[in-house]
């Protein structure tokens, strides 16, 4: 059972540059999630996505863009990376959106961006 | 707005004596509240949530948290610590509004010392 897995697991970007991130859950999720985590901040959240066909901004969306895929895949997009954005990025996945359940993460992609 | 306080980012403690990470939260709603994990490398792994049940909550390595409304606190505590508890510590807290969106502490560093 792979759980979440993220792709790729470090990447290195110039200033400008775009990439996606990839996040896959194999739990049958109806939520997923990003989060990003730099030091002394704990887990900023990006975008979630509720369920298939949703997807909502968080803490931190400015210079990201996320698209639900189906009900595995929940990617998110850098349109033009700065090296605000070094930081690490987690994917997330929960049963549903009711607060209760718990979040099951990947093992997270090490962006730095010069 | 939901927010989650962790007292010290960095706490040392031997091997063999209490381990108290604190944990305080805000929310205008009943809350669900969550302590993960996170070791070197890796992505969070649950310890423990609160969901309204008991209000002493037992979770995974031995560690337990008291969930204690009068206080807004959640703080976790293991009676003896190890070698293997060395790791990064999140209180969580998510809730009927917002989209159940869970926000994170800043984390707590545990130093475990020989």
């Amino acid at each position: 059972n792979a759980g979440v897995t993220q792709t790729p697991k470090f990447q290195v970007l110039k200033t400008g540059q775009s990439m996606t991130l990839q996040c896959a859950q194999d739990m049958n999720h109806n939520s997923m999630y990003w989060y990003r985590q730099d030091p002394g901040m704990g887990l900023r959240l990006i975008y979630y996505s509720a369920s298939e066909g949703t997807t909502d901004k968080g803490e931190v969306p400015n210079g990201y863009n996320v698209s639900r895929l189906n009900k595995r895949e929940f990617s998110l997009r850098l349109e033009s990376a700065a090296p605000s954005q070094t930081s690490v990025y987690f994917c997330a996945s929960s049963e549903a959106g009711t607060g209760a359940t718990e979040a099951f993460f990947g093992q997270g992609t090490r962006l730095t961006v010069v | 707005a939901q927010s989650v306080t962790q007292l010290g980012s960095h706490v040392s403690v031997s091997e063999g004596a209490l381990v108290l990470l604190r944990c305080n939260y805000s929310s205008s709603v009943p809350p669900y509240l969550f302590w993960y994990v996170q070791y070197p490398n890796q992505g969070l792994q649950l310890l423990l949530k609160y969901t309204s049940a008991a209000t002493l909550v037992k979770g995974i390595n031995g560690f337990e948290a008291e969930f204690k409304k009068s206080e807004t606190s959640f703080h976790l505590t293991k009676p003896s610590a190890h070698m293997s508890d060395a790791a990064e510590y999140f209180c969580a807290v998510s809730g009927h509004t917002g989209g159940f969106k869970t926000i994170f502490g800043a984390g707590t560093r545990l130093f475990v010392k020989a």
